[in-house]
Order: structure tokens, then sequence, then C-alpha cells
């Protein structure tokens, strides 16, 4: 199974600008890169999608290296409810796509 | 759009009970998967489906569970017998193709599951 390594807590304040790296170095031709965002008591919920290079949405950016064997999630102005766990996942079908790991929990202090 | 809906969002049993959890996917959406949240071993993957079949099992702990869909808007998954260490979060969440790409996961607000 891929195997994605994330800090496993990060803190920040309200309107910083956080960056969360995943470390992915088996990633495969055919993966994706995809993150979820997680608050206490709900499921996981979709953030943004890349393949390579960058991706922005209304949400956040997505940024890929050239050999993606990282990316790393940027989330501009922090507000206090940013505040939960951050996964990453990589992959393209099958059971490892769809595998999790510890996450990143962000804490966002006024 | 209502989303993954899951019942009920709570549930309390006596050890050697048996307890059935439901969920109905987004209409349309041709996978249904089946996740177990706790804290010591996080999101695991249980079981699942595609076009109402079972692709991969692998995650399903041991027999005393199982699921079923007998239909595209339904799903059940059940523990029989349920112990203590089955207490989590059971999340259902469904997509539209089988590929990460564009596909990705909606998952509903799960069903808290205490076993005593």
């Amino acid at each position: 199974l891929a195997k994605t390594t994330q800090p496993i807590s990060m803190d920040s304040y309200e309107g910083q600008e956080v960056n969360i790296t995943c470390s992915h170095n088996n990633i495969a031709t055919n993966d994706y890169i995809t993150w979820y965002q997680q608050f206490p008591s709900q499921g996981p919920r979709f953030i943004i999608q890349g393949y390579k290079t960058k991706v922005t949405n209304e949400v956040a950016s997505l940024f890929i290296p050239a050999d993606r064997k990282s990316s790393t999630l940027s989330l501009p102005r922090v507000s206090l409810s940013d505040t939960a766990v951050y996964y990453c996942l990589v992959g393209d079908t099958g059971r490892r796509a769809l595998t999790f790991g510890s996450g990143t929990r962000l804490q966002v202090q006024p | 759009d209502a989303g993954v809906i899951q019942s009920p969002r709570h549930e309390v049993t006596e050890m050697g009970q048996e307890v059935t959890l439901r969920c109905k996917p987004i209409s349309g959406h041709d996978y249904l998967f089946w996740y177990r949240q706790t804290m010591m071993r996080g999101l695991e993957l249980l079981i699942y489906f595609n076009n109402n079949v079972p692709i991969d099992d692998s995650g399903m702990p041991e027999d005393r569970f199982s699921a079923k869909m007998p239909n595209a808007s339904f799903s059940t998954l059940k523990i029989q017998p349920s112990e203590p260490r089955d207490s989590a979060v059971y999340f259902c969440a469904s997509s539209l193709y089988g590929r990460t790409h564009n596909s990705p996961l909606h998952f509903g607000n799960g069903t808290r599951l205490t076993v005593t």
C-alpha cells in the first residue's frame, strides 16, 4: 500500500498561511494526490486533488514538485474554523487509493 | 443532493447483541465504502462495493462483521454478536467512479457505536 507521512500536529494563528507537507516516496505513475479535511463528529470532506505542479481552488492550493514524492497543502489566511484533521491520500484505484494515514491535526489559535 | 445518509447517529448496545448500521449513498454513485474510525487505529477501510457487488472485504475484522448492499440506494453493516472492542465511529462513503481522479469520496456523518 502507498504509504504517506505527515506531521502529527501543527499550530497556527488566525490570518496566517498554513502549509502541511505529505511525503509519499513510493508514489506510482498513475497515482493522484488527494487531501481531505475532517472536523470532530463529521466524516472527512474532500478539499483538493492534483497530479503535478499546482492546483488551486476556493479553499486551498496544492503544490506538487516534479518528482511527486511529496505534496504541500496550503491554506491561506486560516481561521478558527480551519481547526481540523487533514489527511493526504495517494493512489488511483482500489484499496491503495482509499487508505487514510494518521493525518495532521491543525489547531488554529485566535 | 442530500449527501450520504447514515442511521442511527448513535447506537448503544450491550455485548452480545446484534447491531445493524444503515447507509444511503448519493444517488448515482456506483461505489459505496464502509470505514471504521478509532483513536488507536484511525480510519480503516472495512469493505467496498461497486454496483452493489462487494469488491474488497479484506478489511472486515472477523466473521462477526457482515455487509450487504441489496440495491443501489441502501447498504447495511451488521455486527453479530457485538463486543466492546467494536466501539467506534462507523462511516459510510460513496463515490461516482472507482478511480480517484475526479471521483472523491463523499462521507456521511457516521454512526457512533458504543458496546458495553
